[in-house]
C-alpha cells in the first residue's frame, strides 16, 4: 500500500494563479481532511469528507475548494492564490472519522509570491 | 472550536533521561478522544499515542505514556528513556464529533547527548 500520496512536494505560485493540490489514499479510508500548517499555529483544518459525494468546511476554508468524486481523491483547489496562502498543505485520511487515526500525506509546500 | 493549548513551545531532555510535554484543552464534552502527533524534521505526521475520555486507564506505547486527567482537562506526554529520534515537534490534538482535529500549536522537542 502506497499510504497517503501528496502531489506535488513544492509548488511555486504567482498571485492570482490557481491550482489543485493532489490527494490519494489507497486504504479504503471514508474520511479525508486537508490541514494548512503555518509556523508557530500547528495544523488548521480547511475542509473534510465523511465519504464520496460529501465535504464540509473546516476553520480555516476561505479561500479553498474541494470536491469528493471518489473515495480515493480528495484534491484541494486554490481558486486565486494569494501570498497568505503560502504554507505546508497535509491531507489525512482515516477509516471512519476524525476520532480515528489519521494517515497523514508527506505534505505540499506551497510559495505564493 | 474547542482549544489545544500546548504551553511549552520548547523542551530539552537528555538522552536516556524523561520527559514530560504538556497540554491542556477546553471542552463541555463528556465524550471525546485525544492524540499526540509526532513530526520530525522529515515532516511526516505519525501518531503517538490515542486516548479516549470515556477509558479512565491512561494509554501506553512502548516508551510513552499520557497523564490523563479528565477533571483538569490535562492530556500530558511522558518520553522515558528518550532517545535521539525522539527529537521532533509534537502535536496535541482533540476530537469529539469525528468531523474535525483541533490541533495545538506544538512543542518542539531536542534530545541530547
Amino acid at each position: 500500500n502506497a499510504g497517503v500520496t501528496q502531489t506535488p512536494k513544492f509548488q511555486v505560485l504567482k498571485t492570482g494563479q490557481s491550482m489543485t493540490l493532489q490527494c490519494a489514499q489507497d486504504m479504503n479510508h471514508e474520511y479525508m481532511s486537508w490541514y494548512r500548517q503555518d509556523p508557530g499555529m500547528g495544523l488548521r483544518l480547511i475542509h473534510y469528507s465523511v465519504g464520496a459525494g460529501i465535504t464540509d468546511q473546516g476553520e480555516v476554508p476561505n479561500g479553498y475548494n474541494v470536491s469528493r468524486s471518489t473515495t480515493e481523491d480528495f484534491p484541494l483547489r486554490l481558486l486565486s492564490a494569494a501570498p497568505s496562502q503560502t504554507s505546508v498543505y497535509f491531507c489525512a485520511s482515516s477509516y471512519d472519522g476524525a476520532q480515528e487515526t489519521q494517515y497523514f500525506g508527506p505534505g505540499t509546500r506551497l510559495l505564493v509570491l | 472550536a474547542q482549544t489545544v493549548t500546548q504551553s511549552q513551545p520548547e523542551m530539552s531532555v537528555q538522552e536516556a533521561e524523561t520527559v514530560t510535554l504538556s497540554c491542556t484543552y477546553d471542552t463541555s464534552e463528556s465524550d471525546y478522544y485525544l492524540f499526540w502527533y509526532k513530526q520530525p524534521p522529515s515532516r511526516q505526521m505519525i501518531l503517538v499515542i490515542r486516548q479516549e475520555a470515556y477509558k479512565q486507564q491512561n494509554a501506553t506505547e512502548n516508551r510513552f505514556s499520557v497523564n490523563f486527567q479528565k477533571a483538569a482537562k490535562s492530556f500530558s506526554l511522558k518520553i522515558s528513556d528518550s532517545q535521539l529520534g525522539d527529537a521532533a515537534m509534537y502535536f496535541c490534538a482533540y476530537s469529539n464529533s469525528g468531523y474535525a482535529l483541533n490541533f495545538g500549536k506544538g512543542t518542539s522537542l531536542l534530545v541530547t547527548p
